[in-house]
């Protein structure tokens, strides 16, 4: 099965920060990934699907990038209700593997 | 407006099962994947499987194969996930939801605690 690795576990930034996570699969997956939010105690939130492409309503600091193995989730500027743990997951075939989630917290 | 609400909570005995249903509003259900996800405490997001509304194939996750059953009845627009021989490791918080194919997961559950202890 296909793993995914994501980069760092946890991250702390200033609000106005331009924030990086790394999703890495141990295969190619094409563009197949997607991004969800979670908030504390809150139901999983998809913000990015087809690897770049924004969910509607989701605001336009958050973007993602990348093909194949290597993937960004970048928020342009951090603002406080940005406050979660974020997941990428795969969905090219079964089994649609979770990340395991980077928790990012605000400096 | 589109919503997946599910079954309340549940409390099992170790060896016991349990069975979550999913009822979908404001959309065709057979138009869309049906997936369960699940969240121990303090823990990531776990993919168990996902069910094909309109056939009933499914596809379920090696780790689950044979303890998990997911199963629909269109005519009340519900899934539903079987999950047997529970141990406390299974205690998690399961969520279904809809995948358009090719977008994700876009719609989700409120999610369902099911607690295993004895």
């Amino acid at each position: 099965d296909i793993q995914m690795t994501q980069s760092p576990s946890s991250l702390s930034a200033s609000v106005g920060d331009r924030v990086t996570v790394t999703c890495r699969a141990s295969q190619g997956i094409s563009n197949y990934l997607a991004w969800y939010q979670q908030k504390p105690g809150k139901v999983p939130k998809l913000l990015i699907y087809a690897a770049s492409t924004l969910q509607s309503g989701v605001p336009s600091r958050f973007s993602g990038s990348g093909s194949g193995t290597d993937f960004t989730l970048t928020i342009s500027s951090l603002q406080p209700e940005d406050v979660a743990t974020y997941y990428c997951q795969k969905y090219n075939g079964a089994p649609y593997t979770f990340g395991q989630g980077t928790k990012l917290e605000i400096k | 407006q589109v919503q997946l609400v599910q079954s309340g909570a549940e409390v099992k005995k170790p060896g016991a099962s349990v069975k979550v249903s999913c009822k979908a509003s404001g959309f065709t259900l057979t138009d869309y994947y049906m997936h369960w996800v699940r969240q121990a405490p303090g823990q990531g997001l776990e993919w168990m499987g996902w069910i094909n509304p309109n056939t009933g194939v499914t596809n379920y996750a090696q780790k689950f194969q044979g303890r998990v059953t997911m199963t629909r009845d269109t005519s009340i627009y519900t899934v539903y996930m079987e999950l047997s021989s529970l141990g406390s490791d299974d205690t998690a918080v399961y969520y279904c939801a809809r995948e358009k194919p090719g977008d994700g997961l876009g719609v989700w559950g409120q999610g369902t605690t099911v607690t295993v202890s004895s």
